[in-house]
């Protein structure tokens, strides 16, 4: 299984503020994903990454923006959280050809106030 | 876009039963995936499987990609199996899309 960090797992934070949710691999995988789940429901795709300065949105509109300066490293920005973002969010990566296998992190739960 | 069904929603079972969940998808696909995610979110890799079958352990899954759907199959099933499982695919554009899951239960 490929290695592949998130930080936060768990963040309550008050409507308004900026928050960035971190999201690491250590596989050298090109490809990076972030998804948003509600409890119990399927995972939507929000951002997607081919590399280094690549981004795509996702299948499901995101007022979250996305950053790849890094191969390793995909952080997710909301500028001003709301209720509606509490959420999962939950990272993958993989690699970028005939075998996209998709490893996921462990999420981060997030609760807007 | 493409549409993704699983099937059954919902499943019990007894422990030690067997099972076949299944996952159907509306257009040609360039990989397929099947996941596990057990109760504390954690999704985990079960099968990379875009076309025929593999086993490990206790489970298999078979994908016929002409006739586009994918089926994950659990014998003797733990209590440990619970949780939800999800197939997911990536199309010709880069995307992945998942289905609705299947939220298996297995009872001691």
């Amino acid at each position: 299984e490929a290695d592949i960090y998130q930080t936060p797992r768990y963040l309550v934070i008050g409507t308004g503020k900026k928050i960035t949710l971190e999201c690491s691999q250590t596989m050298g995988h090109d490809k990076m994903y972030w998804y948003q789940q509600d409890p119990g429901m399927e995972l939507h795709l929000i951002h997607y990454s081919y590399g280094v300065n690549s981004t795509e949105k996702g299948d499901l509109s995101s007022e979250s923006t996305v950053s790849r300066i890094r191969t390793e490293h995909f952080p997710l920005t909301l500028e001003s959280a709301r209720p509606s973002h509490t959420s999962q969010y939950l990272c993958a990566s993989s690699e970028w050809g005939l075998k996209e296998t998709q490893y996921f992190g462990p999420g981060t739960r997030l609760l807007v106030l | 876009g493409i549409q993704v069904e699983q099937s059954p929603p919902d499943l019990i079972l007894q422990e030690g039963a067997n099972s076949t969940l299944r996952c159907n998808f509306s257009d040609s696909v360039n990989n397929l995936q099947w996941f596990h995610q057990n109760p504390w979110g954690q999704l985990i890799n079960l099968f990379y499987i875009p076309s025929g079958t593999k086993q490990n352990g206790r489970l298999s899954a078979t994908t016929v990609a002409t006739e586009r759907y994918s089926l994950l199959y659990i014998s003797s099933s733990q209590t440990t199996d619970s949780g939800v499982y999800f197939c997911a695919v990536l199309t010709n554009a880069g995307k992945s899309t998942f289905g609705d899951g299947t939220t298996l239960t297995v009872k001691p």
